[in-house]
């Protein structure tokens, strides 16, 4: 099992669709976690962190889930411009050393 | 303006060649990252440092090398003995290791390398 997994997708949703994204993580040591999202041949960019049960900002909420070991991300009111990839990160613990999921594709479209 | 630089943004490689990468920031972080991302997939660690003249191998150290004489600097080297260069390279900075709430990592706009 990866230590960090993502559904892939894509994720086809029209503009003003409510979509969301899971991310399970095989270390419940972990401590932090955080949302980047990552444009076609871009670096990744922070989108939320997440250190305790959750965050919101704006648009987007992030939930952590320790028993299930898993943080989502729930995209509101959805804009063409969230098309992007979004990867998930997890500090396993000790030295800063984020683990990365695959990312998930998000397409928003007309 | 603060922020991570990364150069070259392109760079082509002949194969046996070693190559270089710069990754600068005034972000006053202490710790840096080098990642390597390949199409379609996750970022996976190379290199990282906490703290100046210190540094740590990731998950896929083999072929490559780093240096970290200056808090601000981190270059990368990929060396002949890397069998498959040829990725998305990113490098990245946190102010604080291991900390939760400081150890956010923020990412340069990293380069692509090429091996011909």
């Amino acid at each position: 099992r990866k230590e960090v997994e993502q559904d892939p997708g894509p994720f086809n949703v029209p503009e003003g669709a409510t979509v969301a994204f899971n991310c399970t993580y095989s270390n419940s040591a972990s401590q932090s976690f955080f949302w980047y999202r990552q444009d076609c041949r871009k670096e990744p960019k922070l989108l939320m962190s997440v250190y305790s049960s959750g965050n919101e900002d704006g648009r987007f909420t992030a939930q952590l889930n320790r028993a299930s070991q898993y943080i989502s991300l729930l995209i509101r009111d959805s804009k063409l411009s969230d098309s992007a990839t979004y990867l998930c990160a997890v500090n396993p613990g000790g030295y800063n050393k984020l683990i990365f999921g695959a990312g998930t594709r998000l397409a928003v479209h007309p | 303006d603060g922020g991570i630089t990364q150069s070259p943004k392109y760079l082509f490689r002949k194969e046996g060649q070693n190559v270089t990468l710069s990754c600068e920031q005034n972000l006053n972080h202490d710790a840096m990252y080098w990642y390597r991302q390949d199409p379609g997939q996750g970022l996976r660690l190379i290199y990282y440092s906490q703290i100046v003249n210190d540094f740590q191998k990731g998950d896929i150290a083999e072929g490559y090398s780093v240096s970290r004489e200056k808090k601000e600097s981190f270059p990368l080297t990929v060396t002949s003995a890397q069998k498959n260069p040829t990725a998305f390279y990113l490098c990245a900075s946190s102010r604080e290791a291991g900390m939760p709430s400081t150890d956010t990592q923020y990412f340069g706009p990293g380069t692509r390398l090429t091996v011909l």
